[in-house]
């Protein structure tokens, strides 16, 4: 059974930092391009960042325009985790936090078929 | 940036009903469009993938139709468990992937 778990929301003063992890298990995690979106309360869904899967050398990364610079994304294919590493973080990035597969294995097909269950983002001073 | 309007913002309808969901996008997107459907607390589950493809397990009075930039998400029947918010997203243009602003399904 595929499974994603996140980890490491919490409450946060503006300027801080946080790393967000999403455990995967029930597939071959290396295959799949991972991606991170988020829900800011009562609203709706915003990609936030992408990377791809350990085919042929290192993994493409994307991030949101409002995130750039700001969050890295990484992944450990050896412990099939996840990463959202969010530094300089601001009222606006209070949200849910899922890590989402996409539904094919080796391709950048985004669409997205199993997500995890969200792990919740508050900063506020 | 491709920006995705779905319409209506609600839609209330009763069970037993047909529901028709709307998906604009400004400018095509081809068929690289899926649906998802959230309901409170939860996570999103793929309903429909490039346009008119039945996820996993998805019942088979949810379909999708359009390419382009007109897209429609039909539910034929409306069974309780239906009422919820329903996104579509594309993938045809990215980054940044977009989502669009969301159709609540509500029970009249």
């Amino acid at each position: 059974e595929v499974q994603l778990v996140e980890a490491g929301g919490g409450l946060v003063q503006p300027g801080g930092s946080l790393r967000l992890s999403c455990a995967a298990s029930g597939f071959t995690f290396s295959s799949y391009s991972m991606n991170w979106v988020r829900q800011a309360p009562g609203k709706g869904l915003e990609w936030v960042s992408y990377i791809g899967y350990i085919g042929s050398g290192s993994a493409i990364i994307h991030y949101t325009d409002s995130v750039k610079g700001r969050f890295t994304i990484s992944r450990d294919n050896a412990k099939n985790s996840l990463y959202l590493q969010m530094n300089s973080l601001r009222a606006e990035d209070t949200a849910v936090y899922y890590c989402a597969r996409v539904s094919r294995p080796e391709t950048a097909d985004q669409h997205f078929d199993y997500w995890g269950q969200g792990t919740l983002v508050t900063v506020s001073s | 940036e491709i920006a995705l309007t779905q319409s209506p913002a609600t839609l209330s309808l009763s069970p037993g009903e047909r529901a028709t969901l709307s998906c604009r996008a400004s400018q095509s997107v081809s068929s690289y469009l899926a649906w998802y459907q959230q309901k409170p607390g939860q996570a999103p589950r793929l309903l429909i993938y490039d346009a008119s493809n039945r996820a996993t397990g998805i019942p088979a009075r949810f379909s999708g139709s359009g390419s382009g930039t007109d897209f429609t998400l039909t539910i034929s029947s409306l069974e309780p468990e239906d009422f919820a918010v329903y996104y579509c997203q594309q993938r045809s243009s990215w980054p940044p992937l977009t989502f669009g602003g969301g159709t609540k399904v509500e029970i009249k």
